[in-house]
């Protein structure tokens, strides 16, 4: 049981890239998230996708797309990177909408220059 | 929206003390309070939540505690140990939308041995 995996672990982009981020779970999770990390931030919240075929926009939403490819996968996409988006992304899967334990990736250490 | 503080941003204790990091929310009716931990290199991973309906929560040496009055929630973990080193995060968010949470901005841990 790997749980929530995430490639790649690291990228260095140049502005203006393109790049597709891939996550996913083999814990039968209905409910996957799209989080970045930023020093003095915390978390915030990209996408989210309650069930499959259905996504929505978090906290943080610009300049990023995502795809619930099947109930396994979930992608975060950037289209025309910037150095704004220089970041630890991670993603995270939970049971289904609510309260319940979010389980999350080991993270992809993005860089844009 | 929800907007979640957390203090301290640092705390250094000796091993065998305790150790308190408080949150506050803004949205009263947030009503699912999780906290999670964070090593180095990893995801977080969720330590103990607690439901706006409860006002204490205990699990071996960590406890929750959460004031709805005032709009502020405490992790207390006593008797601490080297492996409790690590970040700190609080969350809230409301069970009903789905399990969009809010993070605090974190609090590193050093527990000194």
């Amino acid at each position: 049981n790997a749980g929530v995996t995430q490639t790649p672990k690291f990228q260095v982009l140049k502005t203006g890239q393109s790049m597709t981020l891939q996550c996913a779970q083999d814990m039968n999770h209905n409910s996957m998230y799209w989080y970045r990390q930023d020093p003095g931030m915390g978390l915030r919240l990209i996408y989210y996708s309650a069930s499959e075929g259905t996504t929505d926009k978090g906290e943080v939403p610009n300049g990023y797309n995502v795809s619930r490819l099947n109930k396994r996968e979930f992608s975060l996409r950037l289209e025309s990177a910037a150095p704004s988006q220089t970041s630890v992304y991670f993603c995270a899967s939970s049971l289904t909408r609510g309260a319940y334990e979010q389980y999350f990736g080991p993270g992809t250490r993005l860089t844009v220059t | 929206g929800e907007n979640v503080e957390q203090h301290p941003s640092t705390l250094s204790v000796q091993e065998g003390d305790s150790a308190v990091i408080k949150c506050t929310y803004s949205d009263s009716a947030s009503n699912y309070f999780p906290w999670y931990k964070q090593e180095l290199g990893k995801g977080p991973q969720l330590i103990i939540d607690i439901r706006s309906n409860v006002g204490e929560k205990k699990d071996q040496r960590i406890a929750v505690t959460l004031n709805k009055t005032a709009k502020h929630f405490s992790l207390h973990i006593t008797e601490t140990q080297p492996e409790d080193s690590a970040v700190y995060f609080c969350a809230a968010s409301l069970m009903e939308y789905g399990n969009k949470l809010v993070f605090g901005a974190g609090t590193i841990l050093r527990v000194k041995s």
